[in-house]
Formats: structure tokens, C-alpha cells, sequence
């Protein structure tokens, strides 16, 4: 079984631009959850998708989004991107709501120069 | 809120010695708490989880954790370190809001393993 992809895994920007993440899930996982990793601030969560709508959403602006696709599939967007927004963003997903386990994938490197 | 402390930042052990990551926990009702394990450029492995019923729970890679309730804690341990296991290692608990749920992490513990 195929684990959690993610998509790009190492990007560069620059202040002001913006950056989409993709995210594929373990095939049956409904659920697709982001965090964001920084030296400073640790591991965060920004947001849960399950079938297609957002569950929870962490303490992040609104330049942060996100959307889930019919096929579970998830997608994070950070607009008018900001030095601080340098991260490894790490997509999780499970298998339905509840207390089951997270599966991680390897994380997508933004770097905003 | 939930919070997650693990008081450790840095732990050198030399290869073959024990091991135990301290790890305390902050939150309301029964914790769903886990260890994963990250190493450089990686993503997060689970070792172990515990949900409930007995208080001990075995993990992948040799390792164990012991949930102490009086004392919100869950300490991850393993009796002989290998040097593959120098990594930074995060506590979790894990609650159920808004019809889903979300890990609130620790600082995270960096080990580094001598030969």
C-alpha cells in the first residue's frame, strides 16, 4: 500500500508570491489533515479535511487555506507568502473521524526568500 | 488547552545504554497520547499509541511507553539503544473536536546516540 504523497517535496519562493501543496492520501483515508513544522514554533496544526469539507482549522491566517477533492486528495494554499512561512509542511491522513492513527508523508520543504 | 511538555531538549546516550524520553501531558479528559519519531529530511513515524486499557504499550523498534495518569505522564523507553535511533522524537495527545481530530505536539527531544 502506497504511503502519503506529497507534492513538491522541496520549493523556493519569494516574499509575496503564493505556493499550492498537494497532498495524496493512503488509498481508503477519508481524512487529510496539515501541520506545519518550524524550528521556532514546532509542529502546529493548520487544518482537517474529511470527505471534502474542513473539520478543524488551527490558529493560522487566512492566507493559509486548504480544499480536499472528491477522490480525498488535499491541496494547501498559503498566499502572499511571508519569510516566516519558511516550513516543512507535513500532510497527515486516516482512515475516518475518530481516534485513529495519523500516517505522515515525507513533508514538502518551502523555503520564501 | 491541551499541552504537551517534553522537558528534555537534547539526550546523549552511548549505544547499548537505556533510554527513557520524558514526556507530560496537559488535558481535560482521557488522552489519546503517541510517540513518533523523525529523522533528518523526514516525515513522522509512529512508534506507539495509547488509547486505553493496559497502561504498558509495546511499539515498533524495541520501544515501549507506560502511561502514569496521577502522573500525566507517558514516558517512552527502550532498554539498548541502537545508533540507528538517533532522532528527534515528539509526544502527542490527540483530542476529538468538531467531528475530527487534531495532534497537539511536544518541543520534541533530539537523541543523540554515541558509539
Amino acid at each position: 500500500k502506497a504511503g502519503v504523497t506529497q507534492t513538491p517535496r522541496y520549493l523556493i519562493k519569494t516574499r509575496g508570491q503564493q505556493v499550492t501543496l498537494s497532498c495524496s492520501p493512503i488509498s481508503g483515508h477519508r481524512s487529510v489533515s496539515w501541520y506545519q513544522q518550524t524550528p521556532g514554533q514546532g509542529l502546529q496544526f493548520l487544518f482537517e479535511y474529511f470527505s471534502e469539507t474542513q473539520r478543524n482549522k488551527g490558529n493560522f491566517p487566512g492566507r493559509f487555506s486548504g480544499r480536499q477533492f472528491s477522490n480525498s486528495r488535499s491541496e494547501m494554499n498559503v498566499s502572499t507568502l511571508e519569510l516566516g512561512d519558511s516550513a516543512l509542511y507535513l500532510c497527515a491522513s486516516r482512515t475516518d473521524s475518530g481516534a485513529n492513527v495519523l500516517t505522515f508523508g515525507a513533508g514538502s520543504r518551502l523555503t520564501v526568500l | 488547552a491541551q499541552s504537551v511538555t517534553q522537558p528534555d531538549i537534547h539526550i546523549t546516550v552511548s549505544e547499548g545504554a537505556s533510554l527513557e524520553l520524558r514526556c507530560n501531558y496537559s488535558y481535560g479528559a482521557t488522552p489519546y497520547l503517541f510517540w513518533y519519531v523523525q529523522s533528518p529530511g523526514q516525515g513522522l513515524q509512529l512508534l506507539l499509541k495509547y488509547f486505553s486499557g493496559d497502561t504498558l504499550v509495546q511499539g515498533i523498534k524495541g520501544f515501549e511507553a507506560e502511561f502514569k495518569r496521577s502522573q500525566s505522564s507517558f514516558n517512552l523507553r527502550k532498554p539498548s539503544v541502537h545508533w540507528s535511533d538517533a532522532a528527534e522524537y515528539f509526544c502527542a495527545v490527540g483530542i476529538l473536536t468538531g467531528g475530527g481530530n487534531k495532534l497537539t505536539f511536544g518541543t520534541g527531544t533530539q537523541l543523540k546516540v554515541e558509539l
